[in-house]
């Protein structure tokens, strides 16, 4: 059972234009989110996270919100550039008696067009 | 550099040979972890490691084996391979196992066809 989703495999959008991510997930025990960037034939890179404290994380044109409510999480990036074309994966935690571990979505590949 | 590497990158095996893919770290960090990734489910867990001497199961641990002998390596052993773990492999490793501002860096991957 998939406790972290990425109902959108692949996004398309303008240079200059707003890409907006999403994701949704399952398990309420989850207190802390990150998102990651991968490039073909490199491993995931850290690019931002949140707190479950939290609703909003902004660090430059990359913000994250996160609504517990809903349990829905989204990453906005503005403006977008044709080198943040990738495959973008949320992650969830439960913490540190979790294992450290991150459960993942399956990816969502955005193409950033010039 | 700070980096996480492993070995080998690409690798074509067969049914039943045993292989080992190896993990190292540079940055004395404490929590090292695998995953897999396979089409539409993103990355899964296979084992991970809190420290030296400390391994536990991930979500997908079955057919692997894992051993933490040393800080920096967390080498992943495949006893007899078997084609349904073809798959994307990805080492891991972070200060801790504490997930709060604490990014896990991700080596290149492993790709493995067991045929």
């Amino acid at each position: 059972d998939q406790q972290v989703k990425q109902n959108s495999p692949s996004l398309s959008v303008q240079e200059g234009r707003i890409s907006i991510l999403n994701c949704d997930y399952t398990n309420s025990m989850f207190d802390y989110f990150l998102w990651y960037k991968k490039y073909p034939a490199e491993g995931p890179t850290f690019l931002i996270s949140i707190s479950s404290i939290k609703d909003k994380n902004e660090d430059g044109r990359f913000t994250v919100f996160l609504n517990k409510s809903a349990k829905h999480l989204s990453l906005h990036i503005v403006p977008s550039q044709p080198g943040d074309s990738a495959v973008y994966f949320c992650a969830a935690s439960a913490g540190y008696n979790q294992g450290g571990k991150l459960i993942f979505g399956q990816g969502t590949e955005l193409s950033v067009k010039p | 550099e700070a980096q996480v590497t492993q070995n080998p990158r690409y690798l074509i095996t067969v049914t039943g040979k045993k292989l080992t893919v190896t993990c190292s770290q540079n940055m004395n960090h404490e929590y090292m972890s695998w995953y897999r990734q396979d089409p539409g489910l993103g990355l899964r867990q296979i084992y991970y490691s809190m420290n030296v001497e400390v391994t536990d199961k991930g979500d997908v641990p079955e057919g692997y084996k894992v051993s933490r002998k040393e800080k920096r390596n967390f080498p992943l052993i495949l006893e007899s391979p078997s084609p349904n773990q073809t798959s994307l492999y990805f080492c891991a490793s972070s200060l801790s196992g504490w997930v709060d501002n604490n990014e896990q860096f991700f080596g290149p991957g492993t790709r493995l066809t067991v045929l």
